[in-house]
């Protein structure tokens, strides 16, 4: 079946360090994945996408390239900020259908 | 981007009493909602999917007859949290799906429901 995996948090970065945040998935054919962030008390926003093999989705600082060979989507960012901590989710909507597969979702946690 | 509206952001009711939530597209028309419930530290818990005009369709283990979900109408969708106890307090959420592979779903703010 379809599924998403990431890797469990709390993840507690310190200003300005780098950030990856992995996330593995399990689906037949071609679907798009997709990066959501939740800040405490909020429903989900996007945060990027990737629709196809080797896309790069980026929005503010954050990035994740789509690879097939290792059906993954790792989160990065570069130098997080306070304003970064939230719950991040990794997902994929099926080549078929329109509903989404979530990840269990990585806490992230940023010091000043 | 497409906005989707649920309200309220969060409830306060006593055992025994039912909750309306609702959940509006403001700039576009959803034939399908969906209802997803999470609790703390845990990812989202799909509920039901709601359609226009027919019947909405729940997921394994999710009581219809505790969560009422109807979808009157192109930008409306409701869930009736019935006869509400302690356990059914959690965060709930509404979405409104892109209807393409490529397109990304539209979440509502959440809900935080707390029955004591």
């Amino acid at each position: 079946g379809n599924s998403v995996t990431q890797m469990e948090g709390p993840v507690t970065l310190s200003e300005e360090a780098f950030l990856t945040i992995n996330c593995t998935y399990t689906a037949t054919g071609y679907p798009s994945l997709f990066w959501y962030v939740q800040y405490p008390g909020e429903g989900l926003q996007l945060l990027l996408k990737a629709t196809k093999a080797d896309d790069k989705g980026s929005n503010k600082g954050f990035e994740a390239t789509y690879r097939k060979e290792t059906t993954s989507f790792h989160l990065e960012k570069g130098s997080v900020q306070v304003s970064d901590s939230a719950v991040y989710f990794c997902a994929l909507k099926r080549e078929y259908g329109n509903k989404l597969v979530f990840g269990a979702g990585t806490i992230l946690r940023v010091k000043s | 981007g497409a906005v989707v509206s649920q309200h309220p952001s969060w409830v306060i009711c006593k055992s025994g009493t039912s909750v309306k939530i609702e959940c509006r597209s403001l700039d576009f028309q959803a034939t399908t909602m969906f209802w997803y419930r999470q609790f703390p530290k845990q990812s989202l818990m799909l509920m039901a999917t709601s359609n226009e005009g027919s019947k909405a369709t729940y997921e394994q283990g999710v009581e219809k007859d505790k969560f009422l979900i109807n979808h009157a109408s192109l930008t409306l969708s409701t869930l009736t949290v019935t006869s509400a106890h302690p356990e059914d307090s959690s965060f709930y959420i509404c979405s409104a799906p892109g209807v393409r592979v490529d397109t990304e779903a539209f979440f509502g703010q959440g809900t935080r429901l707390t029955v004591v």
